[in-house]
């Protein structure tokens, strides 16, 4: 099983539509948690962080459910611009420092 | 933006040659990485920084080194090139070590033939 596992999509929605992408994680330890969007042949972009009380930034939010190990990314009223891959992140750092990136999500959102 | 580049941001290289990747940060953060890329993989870490001349291995360190010997400038190192180490190379910084949040620059595309 993956440290970390995103259903890769791709999902095809129109604009205006809401999608929700969730990931987990198989290490309880995990530490801190962080979404990344990724335009095609370009680095990663820091979206946002992830807490347990959950966050918000404008059409985006972020809920982390521990007892369940999962993270999911909210986008409401979605835009042509939000074509990306997004990926979901989960840091460690109990007997080593660990970053795990998942495969990514690939959303295309259409006219 | 977070000041960094990569040098170079192309390269093709024959097996068994060393190739030395450079990424350069004008913030004087601590924390340095490299990953790579590859298609189903996700990034996945070389190695990381915490200081000048603190480096620790990440989950893919086999076949590279690294180097920091001022503040900016993180060095990967290919001591022998393999067609296996074709990725794609992202260096990111960390500016709160504590919060883990990182941010990447702009990637170097590596082909080794």
């Amino acid at each position: 099983r993956k440290e970390v596992e995103q259903d890769p999509g791709p999902f095809n929605v129109p604009e205006g539509a809401t999608v929700a992408f969730n990931c987990t994680y198989s290490n309880s330890a995990s530490q801190s948690f962080f979404w990344y969007r990724q335009d095609c042949r370009k680095e990663p972009k820091l979206l946002m962080s992830v807490y347990s009380s959950g966050n918000e930034d404008g059409r985006f939010t972020a809920q982390l459910n521990r007892a369940s190990q999962y993270i999911s990314l909210l986008i409401r009223d979605s835009k042509l611009s939000d074509s990306a891959t997004y990926l979901c992140v989960v840091i460690l750092n109990t007997g080593g420092f660990k970053t795990i990136f998942g495969a990514g999500t690939r959303l295309f959102v259409k006219a | 933006d977070a000041g960094i580049t990569q040098s170079p941001r192309h390269k093709v290289t024959e097996t068994g040659t060393p190739v030395t990747l450079r990424c350069h940060q004008t913030e004087n953060h601590r924390y340095m990485y490299w990953y790579r890329q590859d298609p189903g993989h996700g990034l996945r870490l070389i190695h990381y920084s915490y200081g000048v001349k603190d480096t620790d291995k990440g989950e893919v360190s086999d076949g590279y080194s690294v180097s920091r010997s001022k503040t900016e400038d993180f060095l990967l190192t290919l001591e022998s090139a393999t067609s296996s180490q074709t990725s794609v190379y992202f260096c990111a910084i960390s500016p709160h070590g504590d919060s883990y949040e990182q941010y990447f620059g702009p990637g170097t595309r590596l082909t080794v033939t």
